[in-house]
């Protein structure tokens, strides 16, 4: 089984200054990974997700995650913040290649608060 | 193209009740998924139908069902209510089964039981 760890509960950043939340992932297969974000009041909308091939995704929003298989980690990025990118975030994994299908397994969110 | 929608947007139920809750897909979308939010449990899963049978399935009791019906709406049941169900439903449809496709989620029902 697949499980998902995101470091930070919570993370302050001042506006136009980077950030990066962390992801670490375990599984004994090859998995997709994904990250989304919820805007209060709303669903989830993908920010990006790594299938295979290039480790560096590029996702929408400026944001962009690294895939590293050897520290199992998948943390996203963004050079520089915006007040509206405040939002909860949360990284997912998938295991097709068993038999999972679609079912996704969600780390516990990153609150990403950009102050001004 | 219309997102996904799900019906109805919050609800208010009691101990004991059963509710339905309703999701339709993204024309086109034959996989729907269905998760529930909690502030102690996070984001989990709960089953994914693919035309129309039931594919996967998490680890809720059996008072969690659901099903998917030929247009590939569908429609998860709870039934006999309790105060921890109380939660943020949330539907997301893809088109295929495989995890490649992206998947669109819709804004979520949200239950409340008394």
């Amino acid at each position: 089984a697949q499980s998902v760890t995101q470091l930070d509960s919570q993370v302050p950043v001042f506006e136009e200054a980077p950030v990066e939340l962390r992801c670490n992932y375990s599984s004994s297969v090859s998995v997709y990974l994904f990250w989304y974000v919820q805007y209060p009041n709303q669903g989830l909308q993908l920010l990006l997700k790594y299938l295979s091939g290039s480790t560096l995704v590029k996702g929408i929003n400026g944001f962009e995650a690294e895939f590293n298989k050897s520290q199992t980690s998948f943390h996203l990025r963004k050079p520089s913040v915006h007040i509206s990118d405040t939002a909860e975030y949360f990284c997912a994994v998938s295991d097709p290649f068993t038999g999972g299908g679609n079912k996704l397994t969600f780390g516990t969110g990153t609150q990403l608060k950009v102050e001004l | 193209k219309a997102g996904v929608t799900q019906t109805p947007r919050y609800l208010i139920k009691t101990r004991g009740q059963q509710v339905t809750l309703s999701c339709s897909p993204i024309s086109g979308h034959r996989s729907v998924s269905w998760y529930q939010q909690t502030p102690g449990q996070g984001l989990q899963f709960l089953f994914e139908y693919f035309s129309e049978t039931q594919r996967n399935k998490g680890n809720f009791p059996g008072r969690f069902s659901g099903r998917q019906f030929s247009n590939s709406r569908s429609e998860m049941n709870v039934s006999t209510l309790e105060l921890g169900d109380s939660a943020l439903y949330l539907c997301a449809s893809s088109l295929v089964q495989d995890g490649t496709d992206t998947q669109y989620f819709g804004p979520g029902t949200r239950l409340t039981v008394l």
